[in-house]
């Protein structure tokens, strides 16, 4: 089966950084992905992972380890707007679909 | 260009009942993936069409259906509506939907109470 384990929630300080972590089962493994959804909204995409290392975008950064079946979302210099769920999904090779895991929820307090 | 729209945003009906909902992709767009989301659950992948043929299918009961139409707009058809129905459901288009891509246009979503 295919499984994603993320933290439910997490808390962190405006201007500081913070990890949030995923480790997936899967078989058939082609990307990770990273989502943010905030209350009411769609989810939206952030960024994707195929290859082992670290992608950034902006003040969002997110790391592969395939070996490791983990990556994860790194947010820098944290802004309140940043408060939101975060969600790691993966992609599947020839499965046409990609699998979520159930949500990080960040706070950002002032 | 327009996103992902999805009709109706919010709708109640009582348990028994059947509802359909309805997901125009993105223009050009020829895969559409439907979720379900409830609080703590994240997103559970319920199908994925690409050009009218369902390629993937997530573990839902046989009520739960869909279609895809040949201007690439889907349906999603949920019979005798139960109460642990009750959820966001969302659509989501993509180029070609395949493994690689990694982005998923997502729509607000079609908020369904069962009563």
């Amino acid at each position: 089966g295919q499984s994603l384990e993320q933290p439910s929630e997490v808390t962190a300080v405006e201007g500081a950084i913070v990890q949030i972590n995923c480790t997936y089962q899967t078989s058939g493994f082609y990307g990770l992905s990273w989502y943010q959804q905030h209350d009411g909204g769609a989810p939206t995409f952030l960024s994707y992972n195929a290859l082992d290392g670290l992608e950034e975008t902006g003040r969002f950064s997110s790391f592969l380890s395939r070996s490791d079946s983990y990556g994860y979302l790194l947010l820098q210099e944290l802004q309140m707007k940043d408060s939101a769920s975060y969600f790691c999904a993966v992609s599947h090779t020839g499965g046409f679909k990609t699998i979520f895991g159930a949500g990080t929820r960040l706070f950002v307090k002032a | 260009k327009a996103g992902v729209t999805q009709t109706p945003r919010y709708l109640i009906k009582t348990r028994g009942q059947q509802v359909t909902l309805s997901c125009s992709p993105i223009s050009g767009h020829r895969s559409v993936s439907w979720y379900q989301q409830t609080p703590g659950q994240g997103l559970q992948f319920l199908f994925e069409y690409f050009s009218e043929t369902q390629r993937n299918k997530g573990n839902f009961p046989g009520r739960f259906s869909g279609r895809q139409f040949s201007n690439s707009r889907s349906e999603m058809n949920v019979s005798t509506l139960e109460l642990g129905d009750s959820a966001l459901y969302l659509c989501a288009s993509s180029l070609e939907g395949l493994a690689g891509t990694g982005e998923l246009f997502f729509g607000e979503g079609s908020r369904l109470t069962v009563l």
